[in-house]
């Protein structure tokens, strides 16, 4: 199953907004709405934070959106805070017979 | 409380099999299904297999096909993965996750559970 692409480590200040990509292909981010997004603290459980390319589950921040052109996706989280340093990957439906893959995992560090 | 509770960490020699537990609470378990996702050191998260909590229909990932089993025990609100045959390489974090059949995104992950093949 082939991986989708995130840049390694993104960080920011306080405040700032930062963002961070998840590159695919056709048949997976391209093809599909399908993207969803978690973020990851050390030790704790995976939390989606969008799915849908830009929907936001309940109780999850405005901070954080999304959007997605062609065969890559991006979350953006705006007004950066302490609590967002953590992990982050992004996950698509795919046609391949693994019908999901996953993110290479971006680490997000508040400055 | 909605939550996924995975059993502890694990250590196996090459060979051995292992087996995963993960426990829903807070929600109706046969509603939804149950994902098994790993990651290894260094590595990508990587899909492994589904069952519908509800029917127990399965499928896997071709990767583990004939190594790896998930079942589920409706009575207990629990989902088990076991993966056999383990070499060093099958040494990662091993997660749970619940799916709406409905949905394509995982609304709920359990808290991992680690897993190391070591002679």
């Amino acid at each position: 199953q082939s991986a989708l692409t995130q840049p390694a480590s993104v960080s920011g200040s306080p405040g700032q907004s930062i963002t961070i990509s998840c590159t695919g292909t056709s048949s997976d981010v391209g093809d599909y709405k399908y993207v969803s997004w978690y973020q990851r603290h050390p030790g704790r459980a995976p939390k989606v934070i969008l799915y849908d390319v830009s929907n936001r589950p309940s109780g999850v921040s405005n901070r954080f959106s999304g959007s997605k052109s062609g065969n890559t996706a991006s979350l953006t989280i705006s007004g950066l805070q302490a609590e967002d340093e953590a992990d982050y990957f992004c996950s698509s439906y795919t046609s391949t017979s693994t019908p999901y893959v996953f993110g290479t995992g971006t680490k997000v560090t508040v400055l | 409380q909605v939550q996924l509770v995975q059993s502890g960490a694990e250590v196996k020699k090459p060979g051995a099999s292992v087996k995963v537990s993960c426990k829903a609470s807070g929600y109706t378990f046969t509603n939804y299904a149950i994902h098994w996702v790993r990651q290894a050191p260094g590595q990508r998260l990587e899909w492994m297999g589904w069952i519908n909590v509800g029917n127990g229909n399965r499928k896997y990932s071709q990767k583990f096909q004939g190594r790896v089993t998930i079942t589920r025990d409706t009575s207990a609100g629990t989902a088990h993965m076991e993966l056999s045959s383990l070499r060093s390489e099958d040494t990662a974090v091993y997660y749970c996750a619940k799916h709406d059949n409905s949905d394509y995104y995982f609304d709920l992950w359990g808290q991992g559970t680690p897993v190391t093949v070591s002679s």
